[in-house]
């Protein structure tokens, strides 16, 4: 069974600070995905990487998927409470098709 | 363009009901899939149509069960419904079977006392 573990769970912080979520399985992923989703509302996609060792930047946000493409972060620089929410990690094979493995999330919570 | 419209958006039901939830795409969109989000497990997946067949299924019991209509438009139906069926469900459309982006409606909110 594919497990995508993401980490921290949560993560409270001033605004400007710098963090990075992880997000780790044992299993290969032929993309990794990431989502931001507000409350009472559905997951948007941020990026999606397909390569390993490849680096997306999105303004003040960091992805990168690891070189044997199981595991992946983002980070985000001088954080601003617009960036609250809770971020997902999802990870896609070609058979799986839209079958997309999840990870629990990370909520995240920057304050002024 | 409309994005992902899902009706209705919350519910209430109680044990032993059943549910019907319905999931309009984004217009051109002919995949549909459908995820469970729970505080506990997360997202999980359901299951995925394309062109009115199912191409892939969770690992949810058969009391869980769709379909898509010629139009796209799907829906999902959970009959005996348990307490351990409240949960945000999730439908997404895309353009395509492939790992791509998918566009995801605001969800049905249900509760099951």
């Amino acid at each position: 069974t594919q497990l995508l573990e993401q980490s921290p769970q949560f993560l409270s912080i001033q605004e400007g600070e710098n963090l990075t979520v992880y997000c780790n399985s044992s299993s290969v992923f032929s993309s990794l995905q990431w989502y931001r989703q507000e409350p009472g509302e559905g997951p948007v996609l941020l990026v999606t990487v397909v390569t390993g060792g490849e680096v997306k930047k999105l303004k003040r946000l960091t992805f990168q998927f690891g070189d044997a493409r199981k595991d992946s972060s983002l980070h985000i620089t001088a954080a601003q409470p617009g960036d609250t929410g809770l971020y997902l990690c999802a990870g896609g094979t070609n058979q799986a098709g839209t079958a997309l493995i999840f990870g629990k999330g990370t909520t995240l919570s920057v304050s002024s | 363009k409309a994005g992902v419209t899902q009706t209705p958006r919350y519910l209430i039901k109680t044990r032993g009901q059943q549910v019907t939830l319905s999931c309009s795409p984004i217009s051109g969109h002919r995949s549909v899939s459908w995820y469970q989000q729970t505080p506990g497990q997360g997202l999980q997946f359901l299951f995925e149509y394309f062109s009115e067949t199912q191409r892939n299924k969770g690992n949810f019991p058969g009391r869980f069960s769709g379909r898509q209509f010629s139009n796209s438009r799907s829906e999902m139906n959970v009959s005996t419904l348990e307490l351990g069926d409240s949960a945000l469900y999730l439908c997404a459309s895309s353009l395509s079977v492939n790992p791509g982006e998918l566009f995801f409606g605001e969800g049905s909110r249900l509760t099951v006392l």
